[in-house]
């Protein structure tokens, strides 16, 4: 079946510093989906890629979904101490609604 | 207005019990999703509704997993026979329509613990 794979699985940042997490589908996607969850809540919607090479900016967050429509990648920009939680990708592919989520990205962020 | 409600929010029940998860979704969102997320892992997708109907519920991992949304609102997990290996956070979410495009809102969660 569909995987969804991230890396890093941790990541800690000093505060100020920029970082990437990738993550990557072992089939083609239709669109992807990026949720923060934060320490003891439930994921929150951050943004939705549909275009093969579509780039897609929130303030210090910039999100790419790559020409394959295969992979994608979250790029944080000045890290601050509210960026802490876990960044998880969800794939939907072609056929159906069922997303397929990534085992996400733990961000640690040092002050 | 108000998110996606689930309750309990910890249940704590027996092996061999059987237990049932509630979900309130967003007034007027018509798609539901149920997902079960096992510590330090994503969410698992495990049924979809359109309405009142089970659109999709090929991530149900077996019989005794069963879920119903009768009139198209909130929706029931129901887990017969619980087992330790089904202690979890069990997470519903919601979405405006079933359209692929819609991001999905999450609630709370339910924490089973089955000891």
């Amino acid at each position: 079946g569909q995987q969804v794979m991230q890396i890093p699985q941790y990541q800690h940042v000093q505060e100020g510093e920029d970082f990437t997490t990738y993550c990557n589908s072992s089939t083609t996607l239709s669109n992807i989906q990026w949720y923060k969850q934060r320490p003891g809540g439930h994921p929150v919607f951050l943004i939705q890629l549909v275009k093969s090479g579509e780039v897609k900016k929130q303030k210090r967050l910039t999100f790419q979904f790559g020409e394959a429509k295969k992979n994608s990648s979250l790029h944080i920009t000045a890290t601050q101490t509210t960026d802490v939680g876990t960044y998880f990708c969800a794939g939907l592919k072609a056929a159906g609604n069922k997303l397929t989520f990534g085992g996400g990205t733990r961000v640690l962020v040092k002050p | 207005g108000a998110g996606v409600s689930q309750t309990p929010s910890n249940k704590v029940t027996e092996k061999g019990k059987y237990v049932e998860l509630r979900c309130d979704p967003i007034s007027g969102h018509t798609a539901l999703y149920w997902y079960r997320q096992s510590l330090g892992q994503g969410p698992e997708f495990l049924i979809y509704f359109q309405g009142t109907g089970a659109a999709d519920d090929s991530g149900l991992p077996n019989d005794r997993f069963f879920a119903v949304r009768p009139e198209g609102s909130v929706s029931t997990l129901k887990i017969q026979r619980t087992e330790r290996g089904d202690s979890a956070v069990y997470l519903c979410a919601s979405s405006l329509f079933g359209d692929r495009n819609y991001e999905q809102y999450f609630g709370p969660g339910t924490r089973l613990t089955v000891t």
